[in-house]
């Protein structure tokens, strides 16, 4: 199956700068590239998603860059706030035999100081 | 429903004594997963089921676990004779099929004493 890993477990910024989650994943055949946001107490939810045929996304202060040779992904987040704050996972699905699975990075705490 | 619903929310057993942790899905998704996250963890994976495919059981932590679903829909989690490192949050999730968002329920938190 895929194997997902994701760098830093922990990041601290300051209010504005920029943060950035890279993640690797294993399976060439993968084809679809999630980040989920899980604030403290809460269900993790999706903030932005890429597949294969492409190399970026962007959603107003978030973007997500996917490089298949090298088989890594990264999330960026701009001009960062206190609400940013939160866990971060990327994940990755393999479409072999385990019929679209998605897999999850071990999870990022980004945390934002004002 | 508007999402997807666990229920108990909440989960206080004694030790050795069985649970049954049950997830409703968005209708219509194919795609069924169950995680458990204990606290400050992350997402560990325990089984996944796909329309009508044999489940994925690989993340079953011991044989006291299963899960099962009826269906194709409602999804049931089943931790025999529990042990207080069972105590965690057991999360649901559905999607719609392959490669599309995966929504996740607000979980059960399950203590065991």
């Amino acid at each position: 199956g895929e194997n997902v890993e994701q760098h830093p477990s922990t990041l601290s910024v300051q209010e504005g700068d920029s943060a950035v989650i890279k993640c690797t994943y294993s399976d060439s055949a993968s084809n679809y590239f999630p980040w989920y946001k899980q604030e403290l107490g809460k269900r993790p939810q999706l903030i932005i998603d890429i597949r294969s045929n492409v190399g970026e996304k962007k959603d107003q202060r978030i973007a997500v860059t996917l490089n298949k040779t090298a088989k890594h992904f990264s999330l960026h987040i701009t001009e960062t706030q206190p609400e940013d704050s939160a866990v971060y996972f990327c994940a990755a699905t393999d479409r072999g035999s385990t019929l679209g699975r998605l897999y999850f990075g071990r999870g990022t705490q980004l945390t934002v100081w004002p | 429903g508007a999402g997807v619903s666990q229920s108990p929310s909440n989960k206080v057993t004694e030790k050795g004594k069985d649970v049954e942790l049950r997830c409703d899905p968005i209708s219509g998704h194919t795609a069924l997963y169950w995680y458990r996250q204990s606290l400050g963890q992350g997402l560990e994976f325990l089984i996944y089921f796909q329309g009508n495919s044999a489940p994925d059981k690989s993340g079953l932590p011991s044989d006291r676990f299963s899960a099962e679903r009826t269906g194709g829909s409602v999804s049931t989690l089943t931790i025999q004779r529990t042990q207080q490192e069972d105590s965690a949050v057991y999360l649901c999730a559905s999607s719609s099929g392959l490669y599309t968002e995966a929504f996740f329920g607000q979980g059960t938190r399950l203590t065991v004493v």
